[in-house]
């Protein structure tokens, strides 16, 4: 099993929508998790950080289910711009990261 | 602003060439590491440096060499270039004494072996 698993999407949906998507890990220990936003051929850069069950940054927000082995991404009212790659990481305690595939958003006018 | 960068931002090699990608920060960051990201594999651990003169190998390490010297600079070299090389190949720092899971990107490499 792959250490972190990603839908690749493409998740197409219009402005102004709610969209969420998983992501699965296998190393139980994780205690921490991160998404990353990758904006088409551009650099990956941090979007939100997660140390216990969930956390929440205006539209943002992201869920740990611990039992289950996922972390979700919820994003509210949809901008153009959230049109992006969303990448998973979860902390195993290695400065080295493993990142997941990525899940590809498209926001549509 | 301290920032990290890469050059070439464009390489064309031709097969068997040796090449040196650049990747210089200036955050002082005792972390570095080098990705190569292709499409349907998402962004692949190269080699990665949790300080000076320390290297490491990541999951696709084979082909690819690091040094480091100093802190500032992680160069990364394809001792003989394949077509299987060809790329986009991320540097990226993070800092052992904030949060060394922010890392901290370069804007990348795209790399052509013909």
């Amino acid at each position: 099993r792959k250490e972190v698993e990603q839908d690749p999407g493409p998740f197409n949906v219009p402005e102004g929508a709610t969209v969420a998507f998983n992501c699965t890990y296998s190393n139980s220990a994780s205690q921490s998790f991160f998404w990353y936003r990758q904006d088409c051929r551009k650099e990956p850069k941090l979007l939100m950080s997660v140390y216990s069950s969930g956390n929440e940054d205006g539209r943002f927000t992201a869920q740990l289910n611990r039992a289950s082995q996922y972390i979700s991404l919820l994003i509210r009212d949809s901008k153009l711009s959230d049109s992006a790659t969303y990448l998973c990481v979860p902390d195993t305690g290695r400065r080295a990261l493993t990142f997941g595939s990525g899940t590809r958003l498209q926001v549509q006018p | 602003d301290a920032e990290i960068t890469q050059s070439p931002r464009h390489k064309i090699t031709e097969t068997g060439r040796q090449v040196t990608l650049a990747c210089h920060q200036t955050w002082n960051h005792n972390n570095m590491f080098w990705y190569r990201q292709d499409l349907g594999h998402g962004l692949r651990l190269i080699h990665y440096s949790y300080g000076v003169h320390d290297t490491n190998k990541g999951e696709v390490s084979d082909g690819y060499s690091v040094s480091r010297s100093n802190t500032e600079d992680l160069p990364l070299t394809l001792e003989s270039a394949a077509s299987s090389q060809t790329s986009v190949y991320f540097c990226a720092s993070s800092d052992n004494q904030v949060s060394y899971n922010e890392q901290f990107f370069g804007p990348g490499t795209r790399l052509t072996v013909l």
